[in-house]
């Protein structure tokens, strides 16, 4: 979507390696966020942050760290992957009173 | 815990009909949002619901909120076929201190037939 980026869109990494996924905004918002889809769960949500170097935990934290170093970069790190981390990850963006826009995805495979 | 519930999950209709798909969520919230999903695709978004009895409406869609019963609506009218695809309901986890992320229906997918 015009303003978030996410990078890679593809990975297939190997159990036990760290990866690393990238979240870049246009937009100047202050919340960001990392969801994870899989089939029967619907979206849910891993890490937030709320502003540079401001960051909380989600529903399904475990496994999973970021960082936001400046306002226009999320990142996300599996430090050490797990095939239960195959997933679609999705960045996404909010903004009070007008809703929340969503990254393009990223499928990561795990194998 | 916040908990949005939707139903059905699955949605098979014929073109031309109408049909509700129903999300129910467990705590109080006035911020209901709608996505559409199509296969591979990102999240659409189509609705946003900020008040009770808030009624929006786009095309063949309408969507609704009553934060009383902790309940939205999304009502389509005469079906077609670009419609199929997967809907979401989720609900702001907003605190007062900040926008805390959305809480995601399982979705509904919904195949519209000739």
């Amino acid at each position: 979507d015009a303003g978030i980026t996410q990078s890679p869109r593809h990975k297939v990494t190997e159990t036990g390696t760290p990866v690393t996924l990238r979240c870049h905004q246009t937009e100047n918002h202050r919340y960001m966020y990392w969801y994870r889809q899989d089939p029967g769960h619907g979206l849910r949500l891993i890490h937030y942050s709320y502003g540079v170097k401001d960051t909380d935990k989600g529903e399904v934290s475990d496994g999973y760290s970021v960082s936001r170093s400046k306002t226009e970069d999320f990142l996300l790190t599996l430090e050490s992957a797990t095939s239960s981390q195959t997933s679609v990850y999705f960045c996404a963006l909010g903004q009070e009173n007008y809703g929340y826009t969503f990254g393009s995805g990223t499928r990561l495979t795990v194998v | 815990e916040l908990k949005v519930e939707q139903n059905p999950l699955f949605l098979s209709m014929q073109e031309g009909k109408n049909y509700t798909i129903y999300c129910n969520y467990s705590t109080t919230s006035d911020r209901l949002y709608w996505y559409r999903q199509d296969p591979g695709k990102s999240l659409e978004s189509l609705f946003v619901l900020l008040s009770n009895g808030a009624v929006k409406q786009e095309g063949r869609l309408m969507a609704s909120l009553d934060t009383k019963a902790r309940l939205s609506t999304l009502h389509i009218t005469a079906a077609v076929h670009d419609l199929s695809a997967t809907y979401f309901c989720a609900v702001d986890m907003y605190s007062g201190g900040g926008a805390d992320g959305l809480t995601f229906g399982k979705g509904t997918h919904l195949i519209i037939q000739p």
